[in-house]
């Protein structure tokens, strides 16, 4: 009965090479999220999408594009990754408009070499 | 842009002690949020407030929204063990949307 969830949970990869993570919710949740933690613990969100709808799009290269197939999907595609995008990233969901309660998935450790 | 202020960024209790820790911001905020992160794991849920003054406990845990809408506190009693984690405080104001802003956490150890 996992609320959220991400594949992979560690992904180890080389420079140059295009990745996917994958995150889902089963809370029935209207809104879902991209968080990236770097090593300074820091969460800083990427992007945010309300009922398939893109709505927030932070200061995020070009090379990550988000994608939601339906409310309860949202995966995050990389291109050309770089040795900076090793960070942790975190799916989240939240109600929807009026609940700004988020609920966070276990995370997906990328590391890039 | 929102900032949102935690500090000291480490605390070292004994266990069964109490601890507070502060969320301050220059700005208005209409949520507060805190959240507990273990090792290796995605952050959770611990408290929302939504109204100034608003005091809500959870088990040990208390949490407060100030009344200028500019901070609020987490309070733990008796810590035990497990308390041990990351805390972040995380606050919503009008007009960003669905976006919570997040503070850079209080890394908490607890002595046995």
């Amino acid at each position: 009965d996992t609320a959220v969830s991400q594949t992979p949970k560690y992904l180890v990869t080389q420079m140059g090479n295009d990745k996917s993570i994958k995150c889902e919710q089963n809370l029935g949740h209207d809104t879902m999220y991209w968080y990236k933690q770097d090593s300074k613990k820091f969460l800083k969100i990427m992007f945010s999408y309300n009922n398939k709808e893109l709505i927030i799009n932070e200061t995020v290269p070009n090379r990550f594009s988000p994608k939601s197939p339906d409310k309860a999907h949202l995966n995050l595609h990389i291109n050309s990754l770089e040795l900076g995008d090793s960070a942790v990233y975190f799916c989240a969901s939240s109600p929807g408009t009026g609940s700004y309660e988020q609920y966070f998935g276990p995370g997906t450790r990328l590391t890039v070499t | 842009g929102q900032q949102l202020n935690q500090s000291p960024q480490s605390m070292f209790i004994q266990e069964g002690e109490d601890v507070s820790m502060n969320c301050t911001s220059s700005s208005i905020f209409n949520t507060w949020l805190w959240y507990k992160q273990d090792p290796g794991e995605g952050p959770v849920l611990l408290i929302a407030l939504y109204k100034a003054g608003e005091l809500t406990s959870n088990g040990r845990l208390t949490a407060q929204f100030g009344i200028t809408r500019k901070d609020s506190f987490l309070n733990i009693s008796a810590s035990i063990p497990s308390d041990v984690g990351i805390y972040f405080c995380a606050g919503h104001y009008t007009g960003a949307n669905s976006k919570l802003t997040f503070g850079k956490g209080i890394t908490l150890s607890v002595r046995p």
